[in-house]
């Protein structure tokens, strides 16, 4: 079982649909909770960081985190074309300098 | 807003050549990382470094590759001799003391030929 699953897509919706994107886990060490905006060939620019289990948000954005289940989502409301990328999972476990762990994102495309 | 540069953008060479991928991290961050993404997969871990030194390698982080603070803003990240395979584009992070996220940078794309 990978660490990390998330469904690669392509996911396509219209413009102003609410999106909603997701990952699994199966370590149970990982406590900080990432999601990150990559578009194409360029670095990943962190969205949300979350480290608790409940909701977060940020504008369009809501970062979502169930521990007991393993499961973290992000919900981008009135989605615009703009927000066409692949989006990334990351979390990473307590400790000095520990490493994230990525799924392999999702591709999203919204359309006019 | 401080953020994370890299250079070059992009470097071609010759399979069995050495390159130094630069970084310069957020000025007052203190851990630093490298990461790499095959083109089509997902990103990958390969070093942290904290302190001066290695805290963790992944095991794609052979004898090859080795990491650099030369000075106080650079962060480097070398290998010796490239093969095909290690064809990608290479992604430093850094993170403040205060929390853990990290920040990247826009990559180097690297294509060994």
């Amino acid at each position: 079982q990978k660490e990390v699953e998330q469904d690669p897509g392509p996911l396509s919706v219209p413009e102003g649909a609410i999106v909603s994107l997701n990952c699994t886990y199966s370590n149970s060490a990982f406590q900080y909770f990432m999601w990150y905006r990559q578009y194409s060939r360029k670095g990943p620019e962190l969205l949300m960081y979350t480290y608790s289990s409940g909701n977060k948000e940020d504008g369009r954005f809501t970062a979502q985190v169930d521990k007991s289940s393993k499961y973290i989502s992000l919900f981008i409301r009135d989605s615009q074309p703009s927000d066409s990328a692949t989006y990334l999972c990351a979390m990473t476990s307590t400790g000095t300098a520990s490493k994230l762990t990525f799924g392999t994102g999702t591709r999203l495309q919204v359309t006019l | 807003e401080p953020e994370v540069t890299q250079t070059p953008s992009h470097q071609v060479t010759q399979m069995g050549q050495e390159v130094i991928l630069r970084c310069v991290p957020i000025s007052n961050h203190l851990y630093f990382y490298w990461y790499r993404q095959i083109l089509g997969q997902k990103v990958e871990f390969l070093v942290s470094f904290y302190n001066n030194e290695i805290s963790e390698k992944s095991e794609i982080f052979d004898d090859q590759f080795s990491v650099e603070r030369p000075d106080g803003s650079n962060f480097t990240l070398k290998i010796r001799s490239t093969k095909l395979e290690d064809s990608a584009m290479y992604f430093c992070a850094s993170r403040g003391q205060g929390g853990n996220e990290q920040f990247f940078g826009p990559g180097t794309r690297l294509t060994v030929l």
